[in-house]
């Protein structure tokens, strides 16, 4: 039984350039989440979403960085023209109704130079 | 969304219980508490999660009294692979935007 799943693992990044993270989650979860870290920090929300719907996005910076979850296929939290503040530690987590625990994947950690 | 506050960090030797307290002061009636577990690189690991009393898993025990104001998780017998950030969460069964503070720092020494 798979757990989330999160690619790639990391990734280095110049200024300017765009990052694409990916999530799959847990076997028969519908409901994603995606949550960034900076060093000795609690985790942030960021946003929620089902299937192809944004639920909440109100985590997201409002500028560069933007979320889908389509119907095939896994979220992509796409963060564009990174900048060195964007180097964080990116984790999704999953549900299988948005009442139910989350559980994260292993994360993405964004180094951008 | 209640505010939860735990100790920075805690030191404890191979093969002691350890315990970690939470306090909850403004825990709402339909809030449940729940801890995660996070090492370092890694993405955080749910441990247990309860409403009242006491829950036992094959990891830990949870013990919240009748007010609810705080929770205490308790870890049997730990080992050095348990030396990890410990965070409690507080938040009804509808909520979805987790909110972790800095968590526990829990070193356990040989």
């Amino acid at each position: 039984n798979a757990g989330v799943m999160q690619n790639p693992r990391h990734l280095v990044r110049r200024r300017g350039q765009e990052a694409r993270l990916r999530c799959s989650p847990m076997k028969g979860h519908s409901h994603v989440y995606w949550y960034r870290q900076l060093p000795e920090e609690g985790l942030k929300f960021m946003v929620y979403l089902q299937k192809e719907n944004i639920i909440d996005e109100s985590g997201m910076p409002k500028e560069r960085f933007s979320a889908e979850f389509p119907k095939e296929g896994p979220s992509i939290l796409r963060i564009q023209q990174v900048v060195r503040g964007d180097s964080a530690a990116y984790f999704c987590a999953s549900s299988s109704t948005g009442e139910e625990t989350q559980y994260f994947g292993p994360g993405t950690r964004l180094l951008v130079l | 969304l209640a505010k939860t506050t735990q100790p920075i960090s805690m030191d404890s030797y191979e093969g002691q219980e350890v315990n970690i307290t939470c306090s909850h002061n403004n825990i709402a009636t339909n809030d449940y508490i729940t801890w995660y577990q996070q090492f370092p690189s890694q993405g955080p690991r749910f441990i247990i999660q309860g409403y009242k009393t006491k829950v036992t898993n094959e990891v830990a025990s949870l013990f919240i009294p009748a007010d609810r104001k705080s929770s205490t998780l308790s870890l049997p017998r730990v080992s050095l692979s348990d030396t990890a950030v410990y965070y409690c969460l507080v938040a009804s069964s509808g909520t979805y935007k987790y909110i972790f503070g800095t968590g526990t720092r829990l070193k356990v020494l040989a």
